[in-house]
């Protein structure tokens, strides 16, 4: 089955710096990658996602990046605040496989004021 | 907000003892997913509805957990006999607005119920 590996599991950042996060997964079929935020005791919440036909994608200072050929995406946060602090969690599934998502170990980033 | 509304939003029960948790989705979703939280580990897929049918539950641990979504509206999870690895938080989500053949697309999730055996 598939398998996403994330990394690192933890991040440092002073607020105002970048902040990355990669995943790498293991099923060529896999064809959509959301990027979920988790804040303390609250719900997954959806934050960008990708799919396999295009390789970047944008939103505000939030970008994602994938890559096909080497089976892995990045999450990029630009000029981090302080309420990007969470964890982030990189998902992959396979539409023909019922959509179930395979997550990563999930990342937590602390941006620091 | 999500749609996908869980409860308890926890629940402490010993060893032994049956647990219930439950999903309701707003209508019109035929997919629902369940997925567990273990220990602060990554969240791992336990099964998928569409509509009231088990699409796929090869993410259920094994057969002391249950899960039935009657009518194809609100699911329940059970547990019986909970151990302590069972601990943990689970998470209800929905597929977007349509039918099980609109796939590929976003999953919104509950707020999760934590569920701690002790």
């Amino acid at each position: 089955g598939e398998n996403v590996e994330q990394h690192p599991s933890t991040l440092s950042v002073q607020e105002g710096d970048s902040a990355v996060i990669k995943c790498t997964y293991s099923d060529s079929a896999s064809n959509y990658f959301p990027w979920y935020k988790q804040e303390l005791g609250k719900r997954p919440q959806l934050i960008i996602d990708i799919r396999s036909n295009v390789g970047e994608k944008k939103d505000q200072r939030i970008a994602v990046t994938l890559n096909k050929t080497a089976k892995h995406f990045s999450l990029h946060i630009t000029e981090t605040q302080p309420e990007d602090s969470a964890v982030y969690f990189c998902a992959a599934s396979i539409a023909a496989a019922g959509n179930k998502l395979t997550f990563g170990g999930g990342t937590r980033v602390l941006v620091k004021p | 907000e999500a749609g996908v509304t869980q409860f308890p939003s926890h629940s402490v029960i010993e060893k032994g003892q049956t647990v219930t948790l439950r999903c309701d989705p707003i209508s019109g979703h035929d997919n629902l997913y369940w997925y567990r939280r273990v220990m602060g580990k990554e969240i791992k897929f336990l099964l998928h509805f569409v509509k009231e049918s088990k699409q796929d539950e090869s993410g259920m641990p094994n057969n002391r957990f249950l899960a039935e979504r009657t009518g194809g509206t609100y699911s329940t999870l059970k547990v019986q006999p909970a151990e302590l690895e069972d601990s943990g938080v689970y998470f209800c989500a929905r597929g977007a607005i349509g039918t099980a053949s609109q796939l590929n697309t976003e999953a919104f999730f509950g707020q999760g119920t934590r569920l701690t055996v002790v």
